[in-house]
């Protein structure tokens, strides 16, 4: 039972275009969201979150789009840079119950020069 | 401040042995978790302790146990070892409060068994 779906294993972007990265969820009760990046041989470094009384939380080139209705939500990232390219994973958790957070699979973004 | 530190980086074990992972949390942190990372499979949540206790477990066989000392750093064993047991081996700490609910994570330990 995957309660957070990320449907796209690999995304490749143009440098300076926009990112898109997509997660589905299917628990309701899930109240917390983040975003991580992951390099290869190293542990996955958070890069931004969101509550789920917010739709939209943004941090320099970093925004994050939730969408409870559809329980959806994205990471964009303006411009892209090559740095970028790395697995990125959302994650999920219900704040006032235990610190388990819930994973997808990972996407993983290549930002082309 | 120093970040999660995860020991040894690298292991190399065979099948049957037992292995023993460290973690020593960001400093003020009081909860560790713990994840496992495959191929395909993300990263999958083994347990997290808290003030020494056990808080919530993951979906894994009893040969995978932990715990926590009185300086929140944490141990995880892994008993009887199987070739299915290779893996990254992730270990996360939090303040585990309202306001700072991030995780943050250590390097990981990468273990192969063979």
């Amino acid at each position: 039972d995957q309660q957070v779906k990320q449907n796209s294993p690999s995304l490749s972007v143009q440098e300076g275009r926009i990112s898109i990265l997509n997660c589905d969820y299917t628990n309701s009760m899930f109240d917390y969201f983040l975003w991580y990046k992951k390099y290869p041989a190293e542990g996955p470094t958070f890069l931004i979150s969101i509550s789920s009384i917010k739709d939209k939380n943004e941090d320099g080139r970093f925004t994050v789009f939730l969408n409870k209705s559809a329980k959806h939500l994205s990471l964009h990232i303006v411009p892209s840079q090559p740095g970028d390219s790395a697995v990125y994973f959302c994650a999920a958790f219900i704040s006032s119950g235990t610190y388990k957070y819930i994973f997808g699979t990972g996407t993983r973004l290549k930002v082309l020069a | 401040k120093a970040g999660v530190t995860q020991t040894p980086r690298y292991l190399i074990k065979t099948r049957g042995q037992q292995v023993t992972l460290s973690c020593s949390p960001i400093s003020g942190h009081r909860s560790v978790s713990w994840y496992q990372q495959t191929p395909g499979q993300g990263l999958q949540f083994l347990f997290e302790y808290f003030s020494e206790t056990q808080r919530n477990k993951g979906n894994f066989p009893g040969r995978f146990s932990g715990r926590q000392f009185s300086n929140s750093r944490s141990e995880m064993n892994v008993s009887t070892l199987e070739l299915g047991d290779s893996a990254l081996y992730l270990c996360a700490s939090s303040a585990r409060d309202r306001k700072n609910t991030e995780a943050f994570f250590g390097q990981g330990t990468r273990l192969t068994v063979v």
